[in-house]
């Protein structure tokens, strides 16, 4: 299928290391959003990189995508205790209608 | 200001009964979905509306029925609802950003069928 997988399904960190997780996929995008999900709540977006760009930065985010790999990358630096959450990747096709998420990865930062 | 909201948060109900679940956005959103996600977190599409019509429908058995009056709602009614069919529920809304769709997903609604 076309879905996203986070790589590790779960992860826990101490309070101020760095988490860092991954997103496997299987067909061409036209973009790839990383999303984060607090427990009994909605998702919400964090950031979004096109198929033409490598890298890019959001406060403490970093994201990067390799298309030859179809994986990409979500980096949160300096991690807080609030940072604990479940993230996922989606990816969206060239018709931009549809979107692939996967199971994503539980982190857990101790404070 | 709610983006997104659903109701109800929480349903529970019997096998064989039929629910509604509402949705509603008030970011001026052109396009809205309809998500499910299973007890493993894993999170799948099953509807899209557009301006109010269906562009999108994954396979998802006849029971599910989306409705949107108008492009700020999108409603699912499920028929003769089965175990199977406990999830979390997520209506989601989206506005061409610079370069694709950013979601904007509501809070959820925990569907319990016993």
């Amino acid at each position: 299928s076309q879905q996203g997988e986070e790589d590790p399904q779960a992860l826990s960190i101490q309070e101020g290391e760095n988490a860092t997780m991954n997103c496997s996929y299987k067909t061409s995008i036209n973009n790839l959003q990383w999303y984060r999900q607090n427990s009994g709540r909605g998702l919400v977006h964090l950031i979004l990189i096109r198929s033409n760009e490598r890298e890019k930065h959001s406060g403490r985010l970093r994201v990067t995508l390799d298309t030859s790999k179809k994986s990409s990358s979500l980096l949160i630096t300096a991690s807080r205790a609030a940072d604990t959450a479940s993230y996922f990747c989606a990816t969206a096709a060239y018709n931009f209608n549809k979107f692939y998420f996967g199971s994503g990865t539980k982190l857990n930062v101790k404070p | 200001d709610t983006a997104v909201s659903q109701t109800p948060k929480y349903l529970v109900t019997q096998m064989g009964n039929d629910k509604s679940i509402k949705c509603e956005q008030n970011l001026g959103h052109d396009t809205m979905y309809w998500y499910k996600q299973d007890s493993k977190k894993f999170l799948k599409i099953m509807f899209s509306y557009n301006n109010k019509e269906l562009i999108i429908n994954e396979t998802v058995p006849n029971r599910f029925s989306p409705k949107s009056p108008d492009k700020a709602h999108l409603n699912l009614h499920i028929n003769s609802l089965e175990l199977g069919d406990s999830a979390v529920y997520f209506c989601a809304s989206s506005f061409p950003g610079t370069s694709g769709y950013e979601q904007y997903f509501g809070p959820g609604t925990r569907l319990t069928v016993t």
